[in-house]
C-alpha cells in the first residue's frame, strides 16, 4: 500500500468542526482512501472511504483533492466521544498479492477540549 | 458491539502455557484477520483468511497458530510465548469480493489484551 502522512496530534474544541489532513502524494489511480479511528481500549472502527468524489456519511465527510494527492476527514461537530487516533489508509482496488493488507501508520491523535 | 466478538477480553498466561483466542462474526463476511498491536506501535497484520483459506502469513513465529474452521470463526492458538508477545490482539472481518479489496471496509473486534508472564 502507498504511504500516507498525517500530523501526530491535533486539538479541537467541543462542538467545533475538525479537519484532519492526510497527504498521499504517491497514490495510484486505483487506490481507495480509507479512514479508521481507534478509541482508547478498543479496536479500530471504520469511518469512511472514497475514491475520487467527496463522500458523506453519518459519522463524517471525506474531501478528496482533485489530484487525489491529499484528503481531509471532516467531523462537523466534535464531541468528547470523538477523541481517538485517526488513521488514513490507502487500499489497492485490485486483487493480488498484498491486496488484503490494511496497513496502519501512527495516525493522528485527536484531543477534544470541553 | 461491532458485530465481531473476541474472547477472552483479557488473558494472562505463563510462557509454558497453551491458550487460544477466539473470534466470531455474524456479519456475513468471508475474510477474517488477526492483527497485533504492541504498546506505542502501529497495528501489524499477522494472518489473513479468505473463504476459510489462509492467504497471508506475515512472517509470524510458529508459536502463533491460526485456525479458521468456517467463515464465521477464527482462532489464534498460542504456545510457549515470550514476554515480548504481550500485546492487544485484534480480529477483523471484511467482505472479500472478486476484483479486489479496496472498496471494502473492515470491522474490528475489541481485542484480547494478552500478558505473558
Amino acid at each position: 500500500d502507498a504511504k500516507t502522512t498525517q500530523p501526530n496530534s491535533m486539538e479541537s474544541n467541543e462542538e467545533e468542526p475538525v479537519h484532519l489532513p492526510c497527504n498521499h502524494s504517491t497514490i495510484s489511480g486505483t487506490d481507495y482512501i480509507h479512514w479508521y479511528r481507534q478509541l482508547p481500549s478498543q479496536g479500530p472502527e471504520y469511518v469512511i472511504h472514497g475514491l475520487t468524489s467527496n463522500v458523506n456519511n453519518r459519522m463524517a465527510s471525506l474531501a478528496i483533492a482533485e489530484d487525489r494527492k491529499s484528503s481531509t476527514l471532516i467531523l462537523h461537530r466534535a464531541t468528547l466521544r470523538d477523541a481517538a487516533v485517526y488513521y488514513c489508509i490507502l487500499r489497492a482496488a485490485y486483487s493480488g498479492a498484498g491486496s488484503y493488507q490494511l496497513t496502519f501508520g501512527k495516525g493522528t491523535k485527536l484531543s477534544v477540549i470541553p | 458491539e461491532t458485530g465481531v466478538t473476541q474472547t477472552p477480553r483479557h488473558l494472562v498466561m505463563g510462557m509454558t502455557n497453551k491458550k487460544s483466542l477466539k473470534c466470531e462474526q455474524h456479519l456475513g463476511h468471508n475474510a477474517m484477520y488477526w492483527y497485533k498491536q504492541s504498546a506505542k506501535k502501529p497495528l501489524e497484520l499477522m494472518f489473513v483468511y479468505s473463504l476459510e483459506e489462509r492467504v497471508e502469513n506475515n512472517s509470524v513465529p510458529s508459536r502463533f497458530s491460526p485456525e479458521c474452521p468456517n467463515s464465521s470463526h477464527l482462532f489464534l492458538h498460542l504456545h510457549t510465548l515470550q514476554p515480548e508477545d504481550s500485546a492487544l490482539y485484534l480480529c477483523a472481518s471484511s467482505q472479500a469480493s472478486w476484483g479486489g479489496q479496496g472498496a471494502n471496509g473492515y470491522t474490528f473486534g475489541s481485542g484480547t489484551r494478552l500478558t505473558v508472564v
